[in-house]
């Protein structure tokens, strides 16, 4: 049984460009959150993904953007970038948006030069 | 959900218990506190919850206090492999969106 599996594990970008991120949830559930994590900070929750739409989002600006699809994987996409993007990116999946036991990726390493 | 309170960092050595502690003090009547690790590199990865009796299962005991406001995660026997950052997170079973993740407590299990 795969579990979250993202996509790419690591990526170089310049600022101003565009990126996206992508992730398989884990068989069985439905419900992709994503987060971003800082060097040295605890996750920070970017949005919520549930039944193809964005169900909550954390203070994060216009930039980010995300997509579902119908076979509940999910894109995460990052516009006009800049050098404080430079985080690990983390996406959770789980059961019916009950995020109490989400199950974690490894991250993808986003780098902004 | 309410706000929780860890220590920066702890050491612990390899065979003896971890005892990590959290503070609560404002929790509510209905919210769970939870318990995640994240291991260098990887996601966070689920450990315990529970709201007023003492939980267990394979990786961990979580102990709450009668007043339910701190708890403490042990590792009964920790191994290298346990060094991580351990999130306490408090909040509602069911409770869908997002999981609130302050800076958490490094443990570092010394040979």
């Amino acid at each position: 049984d795969a579990g979250v599996t993202q996509s790419p594990t690591h990526l170089i970008k310049t600022r101003g460009q565009q990126v996206t991120l992508r992730c398989s949830p884990k068989s069985g559930h439905d419900t992709v959150s994503w987060y971003q994590q800082a060097l040295g900070q605890g996750p920070q929750f970017i949005f919520q993904y549930y039944e193809e739409e964005e169900r909550q989002r954390g203070n994060f600006p216009d930039r980010f953007s995300g997509h579902q699809f119908p076979n509940y994987s999910s894109e995460l996409n990052v516009n006009a970038l800049l050098l404080g993007d430079s985080a690990l990116y983390l996406c959770a999946s789980s059961f019916r948006a009950d995020t109490s036991q989400a199950f974690f990726g490894q991250g993808t390493r986003l780098t902004v030069v | 959900d309410a706000k929780t309170t860890q220590p920066p960092s702890m050491d612990c050595a390899e065979g003896r218990a971890a005892n990590l502690p959290c503070n609560h003090s404002t929790i509510s009547g209905n919210e769970y506190v939870y318990w995640y690790r994240q291991i260098h590199s990887q996601g966070p990865q689920y450990i315990i919850h529970g709201l007023k009796n003492n939980e267990t299962n394979e990786m961990a005991s979580l102990i709450i206090t009668e007043d339910r406001k701190s708890s403490t995660l042990i590792l009964p026997h920790a191994t290298l492999r346990d060094t991580a950052v351990y999130y306490c997170i408090v909040r509602g079973v069911g409770n869908t969106g997002k999981l609130i993740f302050g800076q958490g407590t490094t443990l570092q299990v010394k040979p």
